[in-house]
């Protein structure tokens, strides 16, 4: 099963754009990346996921580098409410279902 | 739609009794999940259902804890007997699982649960 590895803590100045690293050198060929995030005393939120490609939405950009081991979730213009913690998670399968295991994430500190 | 309801949000009891947390999760969605934060240990999976029926309960800590969902719109999750160890943020989670398993998990607003 692939594992994620991520810094346990970064922080951004507001309006910079936040990237935050991700590691997960040992995923499958058919294991997507999700990012949740999670606002102090908020059950979790997604983000965005991908497979191989970049993708972007309203909230965010996810760029995986091309053998898929390390992936960069990028809030372009950050706000003090982006602070929150971020997981980066590798969908494991678990007894024939795909289930995300959360780790520990990365805190990010938005300041003015 | 009103997202995944929890109830209560916050539960304060003494060791030894029964708790009860509930869960509503998203009309039409097939998964739901209980998970438990705390501090030291983070976010954990406790036990998973897809349409109603346990698919992974090896999450659940012991004997005391036990969760049912006896309908698509409702869930339990139970503790008998409760013990300080077992304070924590229980969350329910609910999603879609689509034809190529791609989905994403709507999280409640939890329950905080604090054992005396």
């Amino acid at each position: 099963d692939a594992k994620t590895t991520q810094p346990p803590s970064m922080d951004c100045a507001e309006g910079r754009a936040a990237n935050l690293p991700c590691n997960h050198s040992t995923i499958s060929g058919n294991e997507y990346v999700y990012w949740y995030r999670q606002i102090h005393s908020q059950g979790p939120q997604y983000i965005i996921h991908g497979l191989k490609n970049n993708e972007t939405n309203e909230m965010a950009s996810l760029i995986i580098t091309e053998d898929r081991k390390s992936s960069t979730l990028i809030l372009p213009h950050a706000t003090l409410r982006d602070t929150a913690v971020y997981y980066c998670i590798v969908r494991v399968q678990t007894g024939g279902s795909y289930i995300p295991t959360f780790g520990r994430g990365t805190s990010l500190i938005v300041h003015p | 739609d009103a997202g995944v309801i929890q109830s209560p949000r916050h539960e304060v009891t003494e060791m030894g009794q029964e708790v009860t947390l509930r869960c509503k999760p998203i009309s039409g969605h097939d998964y739901l999940f209980w998970y438990r934060q705390t501090m030291m240990r983070g976010l954990e999976l406790l036990i998973y259902f897809n349409n109603n029926v346990p698919i992974d309960d090896s999450g659940m800590p012991e004997d005391r804890f036990s969760a049912k969902m006896p309908n698509a719109s409702f869930s339990t999750l139970k503790i008998q007997p409760s013990e300080p160890r077992d304070s924590a943020v229980y969350f329910c989670a609910s999603s879609l699982a689509g034809a190529d398993l791609r989905y994403e998990q709507f999280f409640g607003p939890g329950t905080r649960l604090t054992v005396l």
